[in-house]
């Protein structure tokens, strides 16, 4: 079955800065690949996806790309701000959604 | 309700004891899916219903853990002889689970504590 590996498990920015979170799956047959955040005490929530024939996404400040090729894909946030303190969920899709083990953000002020 | 409702929101047990969790989908979403999160932990898939289609039940860890999809909507996971280890928040989440665009959407969850 598919498998995500998702890193770094934690991660630490200064405010401003840039942050970039990694994750490879197994399955060669996923096509979809959506990222999540969770913030505490709150259900995950989709923030940005990409598809199987997509290598790159932008909405303001976010960006995912993807490597079907290396079966991996990337979320990058970039002019971190305190409020993107969460926790950050890759996910791939072969028909039902498997996630990786998430990345605590933490952006200091 | 516009989103998915899982309830109860908290849910202290005793060791031994059965426990039922519920989730209300988004009405029109066929696709529903159970998770465990223990404390600090990843997602862990447990269970994932399509339509008509017959449960993929391949994250259960073990035979005391059951879940029900009544009539294509409310799902029930079930929780026998429950133990410590079974303490986590457990979250559903559905979507229209249409091939390649299967936003999921999640419930707040139930934090399950076995004393």
């Amino acid at each position: 079955g598919e498998n995500v590996e998702q890193h770094p498990s934690t991660l630490s920015v200064q405010e401003g800065d840039s942050a970039v979170i990694k994750c490879t799956y197994s399955d060669s047959a996923s096509n979809y690949f959506p990222w999540y955040k969770q913030e505490l005490g709150k259900g995950p929530q989709l923030i940005i996806d990409i598809r199987s024939n997509v290598g790159e996404k932008k909405d303001q400040r976010i960006a995912v790309t993807l490597n079907k090729t290396a079966k991996h894909f990337s979320l990058h946030i970039t002019e971190t701000q305190p409020e993107d303190s969460a926790v950050y969920f890759c996910a791939a899709d072969t028909g039902k959604l498997i996630f990786g083990q998430g990345t605590t953000l933490q952006v200091k002020p | 309700g516009a989103g998915v409702s899982q309830s109860p929101s908290n849910k202290v047990t005793e060791k031994g004891k059965d426990v039922e969790l519920r989730c209300d989908p988004i009405s029109g979403h066929t696709a529903l899916y159970w998770y465990r999160q223990s404390l600090g932990q990843g997602l862990e898939f447990l269970i994932y219903f399509q339509g008509n289609s017959a449960p993929d039940k391949s994250g259960l860890p073990s035979d005391r853990f059951s879940a029900e999809r009544t009539g294509g909507s409310v799902s029930t996971l079930t929780i026998q002889r429950t133990q410590q280890e079974d303490s986590a928040v457990y979250l559903c989440a559905s979507s229209l689970g249409q091939a390649g665009n299967t936003e999921a959407f999640f419930g707040q969850g139930t934090r399950l504590t076995v004393v």
